[in-house]
């Protein structure tokens, strides 16, 4: 049972490149999430997605897009990389019953 | 706008001691709150949801309570291990949304 799997584990960006993150659920959940955490500091959140086909931003989006093509993928869009986004990034998903909260692994992105 | 905060942001305790770890949340109107565990350099692992209409939830070692009226849950670990030593993160669910608390970082010493 794979749970949530993100892609790549780890990172290194030159300032203004671009990359795409990924994410995948095999557990049928509707809502997904992506989520920065700067180090020592709680987590932020970047976007969000309630079902296939819409998202919606969360506290800290400028800087990135996402899509949400399936219930399985949600992809998280870096454009033009800046130092500021140095970061791990966690995606996690919940299903509509109990809303409990499953996390990825996370992903250690380095912007230089 | 929702705020969660943690106290203490760090504790150390000795191997054995039962402690208790809190998180205050400003907007009483949550679906479920739910308690993290993170270890240096890893993911979120869930220890406790508990839903709005609920009091407690107990796992094995950990007990969670919720007054969700005065915007408090407190996490009570019996009989602390060493390998007990993490992070540990609460987050009330708004409609969609969850908001983290910064943490608690526990340190239990052999």
């Amino acid at each position: 049972n794979a749970g949530v799997t993100q892609t790549p584990k780890f990172r290194i960006l030159k300032i203004g490149q671009s990359m795409t993150l990924q994410c995948t659920q095999d557990m049928n959940h509707n809502y997904m999430y992506w989520y920065r955490q700067d180090p020592g500091m709680g987590l932020k959140l970047i976007y969000y997605s309630v079902g296939a086909g819409i998202t919606d931003k969360g506290e800290v989006p400028n800087g990135y897009n996402v899509s949400r093509s399936t219930t399985e993928d949600f992809p998280l869009r870096l454009e033009l990389a800046a130092p500021s986004q140095t970061s791990v990034y966690f995606c996690a998903s919940s299903g509509l019953g109990s809303g409990e909260l499953f996390f990825g692994e996370g992903s250690r992105l380095t912007v230089l | 706008k929702q705020e969660v905060t943690q106290i203490p942001a760090a504790l150390s305790v000795p191997e054995g001691e039962n402690l208790v770890l809190n998180c205050s949340f400003t907007d009483s109107a949550i679906y479920n709150l739910q308690w993290f565990r993170q270890d240096p350099g890893k993911g979120l692992t869930s220890l406790l949801l508990i839903q709005s209409s609920q009091r407690e939830q107990t796992s094995g070692r950990l007990n969670a309570s919720l007054d969700k009226s005065s915007g408090r849950s407190t996490l009570y670990i019996a009989a602390s291990q060493p390998g007990d030593s993490a992070t540990y993160l609460c987050a009330p669910r708004e409609a969609q949304k969850l908001v983290f608390g910064q943490g608690t970082r526990l340190t239990i010493n052999p």
